[in-house]
């Protein structure tokens, strides 16, 4: 099983919401990520989680706020968000962050800030 | 900073014709990868190179390595309409994934 899984698949909030972003991988995988991905552009790697620690953030504004709970879990909190905050954003593990295994990345949610 | 440049940007090809995009990179690494995106879906894995001289090959899609120029190419033969996608190669440097600009391609029947 190769399997990542997003939800909600598509999120609309208000600038004064708050709301999470979930993220499951069953695979044993002990890195996982976060992405940002804006229409007609690569995505953008916003944090990196290994062994549930967070050993990367992209200087990405505080208004999202990552939480590794465990192993096969990733949260995204997201509060105050601004509507150039709208995107795709894709969550991806692999086994180890050495760069030697590939990323699986889930679904994506489509987030629209109004 | 690692810099990740595709090119063509944007590829409109024939069906049954051959085709190949360019990935271009800044720093060292034998770490690239290929990934391929439908419009409004995520990523697929495609190819994983990790030496160089890698080659790879699955169906009409072909992708080869060479670390001394910084170079990943990623060949299509005799392309078909489900080709069309966006293609994405990516370098791995300084502990993450850095993307290319993406390649758009368009396969014409």
């Amino acid at each position: 099983d190769t399997e990542v899984t997003q939800t909600p698949k598509h999120l609309v909030m208000g600038m004064t919401n708050k709301k999470s972003l979930k993220c499951e991988q069953h695979m044993g995988h002990r890195a996982m990520y976060w992405y940002k991905q804006k229409a007609k552009k690569p995505p953008e790697l916003m944090f990196v989680y290994s062994y549930e620690k967070l050993s990367i953030n992209e200087s990405v504004p505080s208004r999202f706020s990552p939480e590794c709970p465990n192993s096969s879990l990733l949260n995204l909190h997201l509060h105050a968000l601004q509507p150039e905050d709208s995107a795709l954003y894709l969550c991806a593990s692999s086994q180890v962050t050495s760069g030697l295994y590939e990323q699986y990345f889930g679904p994506g949610t489509r987030l629209t800030v109004t | 900073e690692l810099k990740v440049e595709q090119n063509p940007l944007f590829l409109s090809m024939q069906e049954g014709k051959n085709y190949t995009i360019y990935c271009n990179y800044s720093t060292t690494s034998d770490r690239l990868y290929w990934y391929r995106q439908d419009p409004g879906k995520s990523l697929e894995s495609l190819f994983v190179l990790l030496s160089n001289g890698a080659v790879k090959q699955e169906g009409r899609l072909m992708a080869s390595l060479d670390t001394k120029a910084r170079l990943s190419t990623l060949h299509i033969t005799a392309a078909v309409h489900d080709l069309s996608a966006t293609y994405f190669c990516a370098v791995f440097g300084n502990e993450k994934l850095t993307f290319g600009t993406g390649t758009r391609l368009t396969i014409i029947p």
